[in-house]
C-alpha cells in the first residue's frame, strides 16, 4: 500500500493563526481526503482534494477555513486558518490509489492544540 | 451510504478469539463491508473488506451474514497490540468518490 508521511505531526498554535499541513505519498493516488478527528470523536471528511481543481467540501466545511491545493498526484496541503481552540484536532489525510477493490489508505495525521 | 451500529466497547483475553460484531440492516446490494482499526496516536489501518461472500487475509476473517445485514470480524488470535478502536463502514465500491463514513467504533481491550 501507499506510504503517507504528513507534516508535521503536531504542533502547538496560537489562535488567530493559520498553519498549513502537508501530506506526501511515495506513488501516484487517484484520490485525496482530508479528515478531522476532533477529541474524543470519529473521524470527519472535510473534503476531497481534486488535482488541478477546486477541492470539494463536505457539509460545515468551507474554503475559507480550510483551504486545500492539490497540485499534482502526490502531493496535497491543508490550511487550518484563523485557528480557535475549537479547530483543536488531528488532521488526516487519506489516499485512494483506484481501481476495484483498493481501500483508502490514512497517514498518521497531523496533532494540532490551539492555545 | 448505509448507517452501521457497533457495540461501545468489547474486552477479549490475550490469545483468544475477538469477534467484533456490526448491524448493518440498511446495506444495499452494491455496498461493500469494510472494517479499519485506530490504534492510539495513529492513523486508521485498513484490516478487511467484504461484499457477500466470507474473507480471509492475513489479518482477520470477515463472515457476512447471509441476509447481509450484519457482519462479524474476527482477530483468531488476539495480542495486546490488537486493543484499539475498530470502526466497521459501509460504501458503493468503484464509486469515484470514496467519502469514507465512520461511526464511533468498537473499543476493543485485549487484557494479558
Amino acid at each position: 500500500s501507499a506510504v503517507i508521511s504528513q507534516k508535521p505531526s503536531r504542533d502547538i498554535c496560537q489562535r488567530g493563526t493559520s498553519l498549513t499541513i502537508q501530506c506526501q505519498v511515495d506513488s501516484q493516488v487517484t484520490m485525496m481526503f482530508w479528515y478531522r478527528q476532533q477529541p474524543g470523536q470519529s473521524l470527519t471528511l472535510i473534503a476531497t482534494a481534486n488535482q488541478g481543481s477546486e477541492a470539494t467540501y463536505e457539509s460545515g466545511f468551507v474554503i475559507d477555513k480550510f483551504p486545500i491545493s492539490r497540485p499534482n498526484l502526490t502531493f496535497s496541503t491543508l490550511t487550518v486558518s484563523n485557528m480557535s481552540p475549537e479547530d483543536s484536532s488531528i488532521y488526516l489525510c487519506s489516499v485512494w490509489t483506484g481501481g476495484t477493490n483498493q481501500p483508502q489508505h490514512f497517514g498518521d495525521g497531523t496533532r494540532l492544540s490551539i492555545l | 451510504d448505509a448507517k452501521t451500529t457497533q457495540p461501545p466497547s468489547m474486552d477479549c483475553a490475550e490469545g483468544r478469539a475477538a469477534n467484533l460484531p456490526c448491524n448493518h440492516s440498511t446495506i444495499s446490494g452494491n455496498e461493500y463491508v469494510y472494517w479499519y482499526r485506530q490504534i492510539h496516536s495513529q492513523g486508521p489501518q485498513y484490516i478487511i473488506h467484504g461484499l457477500k461472500n466470507n474473507e480471509t487475509n492475513e489479518m482477520a476473517s470477515l463472515i457476512i451474514t447471509e441476509d447481509r445485514k450484519s457482519s462479524t470480524l474476527i482477530l483468531p488470535h488476539a495480542t495486546l497490540r490488537d486493543t484499539a478502536v475498530y470502526y466497521c463502514i459501509v460504501r458503493v465500491e468503484g464509486t469515484s468518490y470514496g467519502k469514507l463514513t465512520f461511526g464511533q467504533g468498537t473499543i476493543l481491550t485485549v487484557h494479558p
